[in-house]
């Protein structure tokens, strides 16, 4: 089945940090998500980008579907942005299971 | 777009009981689904909750261990049975209104056994 793998596992960064998050799949995608899970646990939809670019305020994401990668850039960090960054995919295998990455576990720091 | 409410949002029970875990979402969507993400891990699906009919069970989960329900098209639960510590996790549920559509998530129920 699919593979996602994602990088890096863990990043810190001072608070007003750019960084890029890379999430890999070994096959073609018809769906592909980008999460923020939270201290709390709450699973937060960021974004649904099976192909294309999208920006929501400080978060934009990339995916390039004949390459098989997706980014996720996250611009002048905030404390608030720390948790774990997931990515999901289904493909035509198999439209409705996600298939999760092991997530890139994100401390921002003061 | 559709709200999906989860509740308990926490619990803490003793070994040997069961919790049953309800996820409402505000308007009739395809499929609901049922994670579980143990500590530290990435989010592994339980099953695929059918309306009207016995839930689609992944391998290594069982409907005597998690029975599921699912009455009509807004509305599931999923029963934890026989509590082990080992079933301490988060558990989530999903819904998306079809295939290939993006899937919005419940904020999870975060159950600890004692």
């Amino acid at each position: 089945g699919i593979q996602v793998e994602q990088s890096p596992p863990d990043l810190i960064l001072q608070e007003g940090a750019n960084s890029t998050l890379r999430c890999n799949f070994s096959d073609s995608v018809n769906n592909l998500q980008w999460f923020h899970q939270n201290p709390w646990g709450q699973l937060i939809n960021l974004f649904y980008i099976p192909s294309g670019t999208k920006q929501n305020g400080r978060l934009s994401a990339t995916t390039v579907a004949t390459e098989r990668y997706s980014l996720l850039y996250i611009s002048s960090s905030q404390t608030t942005d720390s948790g774990v960054y997931f990515c999901a995919v289904t493909n035509a295998g198999n439209n409705r299971k996600l298939i999760w990455g092991l997530g890139t576990s994100l401390a921002v720091n003061p | 777009s559709a709200v999906i409410s989860q509740k308990p949002s926490r619990d803490i029970c003793q070994r040997g009981t069961s919790l049953t875990i309800q996820c409402q979402v505000d308007s009739q969507v395809t499929m609901m689904f049922w994670y579980r993400q143990q500590p530290g891990q990435s989010l592994t699906l339980i099953a695929t909750a059918n309306q009207g009919s016995e839930a689609t069970y992944e391998s290594g989960f069982v409907i005597d261990k998690f029975p599921i329900s699912r009455p009509n098209l807004t509305f599931s639960t999923l029963t934890v049975s026989n509590m082990s510590p080992e079933d301490s996790s988060i558990y989530l549920c999903s819904f998306t209104t079809g295939a290939g559509q993006p899937q919005h998530f419940g904020d999870g129920t975060r159950l600890s056994i004692l």
